[in-house]
């Protein structure tokens, strides 16, 4: 069973300039998450999506949104790119929301954001 | 809101021995679940345990178990016989049931703990 796929693997941006991430869940995943991780701020959580549709967002700024489309991959794209967006994002995916549901997050490679 | 702070920025052990790593956590709730997770250089989360609160018995996976003292909200990770292959940036974690009813299913993430494996 092939995990979550991320791309690209890194990414090199100047400031201004915008950034778009992608992430494939694992099959049958229809939940979507997209967390930052600046170097040590660890984790912090960004977006999260499910059935196409954005559920919760952590506390960023609206340059910061995203999508999931009908095959439940999702994008994040940030605008107006600043050297503080320099970090690892990390995508993961879980079995679908209900009340009382515990799937457990799994997690992509990460794209790498530079931003020179 | 909740918290998750690991003490430890770095942690070393020699091989075959016993490493534990810390975690301490704030919330105001009563029904919450925690998790470790690590990830070594190749940057992929991997899951390592889970532990739901309501439960009083430590989870155990293999060399890896906890040690969740629910009123002092502390949730450490016990590794045991360390093996080169543990060597990574450890992550503690917790995530709201109450989230989970709401849908929010986020996850708080601790800052991370670097442990190195000394051969």
């Amino acid at each position: 069973e092939a995990g979550v796929t991320q791309s690209p693997t890194h990414l090199i941006k100047t400031r201004g300039q915008q950034a778009t991430l992608r992430c494939s869940p694992i099959s049958g995943h229809t939940s979507v998450y997209w967390y930052q991780q600046a170097l040590g701020l660890g984790l912090q959580f960004l977006l999260w999506y499910d059935e196409g549709e954005e559920r919760n967002r952590g506390n960023f700024p609206p340059r910061f949104s995203g999508r999931q489309f009908p095959n439940y991959s999702s994008e994040l794209n940030v605008n107006a790119l600043e050297l503080e967006d320099s970090a690892l994002y990390l995508c993961a995916s879980s079995l679908a929301r209900r009340p009382y549901s515990n799937q457990p997050q799994h997690f992509g490679d990460g794209t790498r954001l530079s931003i020179l | 809101a909740q918290t998750v702070t690991q003490s430890q920025p770095e942690m070393s052990v020699q091989e075959a021995e016993t490493v534990t790593l810390s975690c301490t956590y704030d919330t105001s709730e009563s029904d919450y679940y925690l998790f470790w997770y690590k990830q070594p250089p190749s940057r992929q989360m991997i899951l390592v345990i889970r532990q739901e609160a309501y439960k009083q018995q430590n989870a155990t996976e293999n060399r890896f178990s906890v040690n969740f003292q629910k009123a002092a909200k502390s949730f450490s990770l016990k590794i045991s016989d360390s093996q080169l292959g543990d060597a990574a940036m450890y992550f503690c974690a917790y995530r709201s049931l109450q989230s989970i009813i709401q849908g929010a299913q986020k996850l708080v993430f601790g800052q991370g703990t670097r442990l190195t494996i000394n051969p």
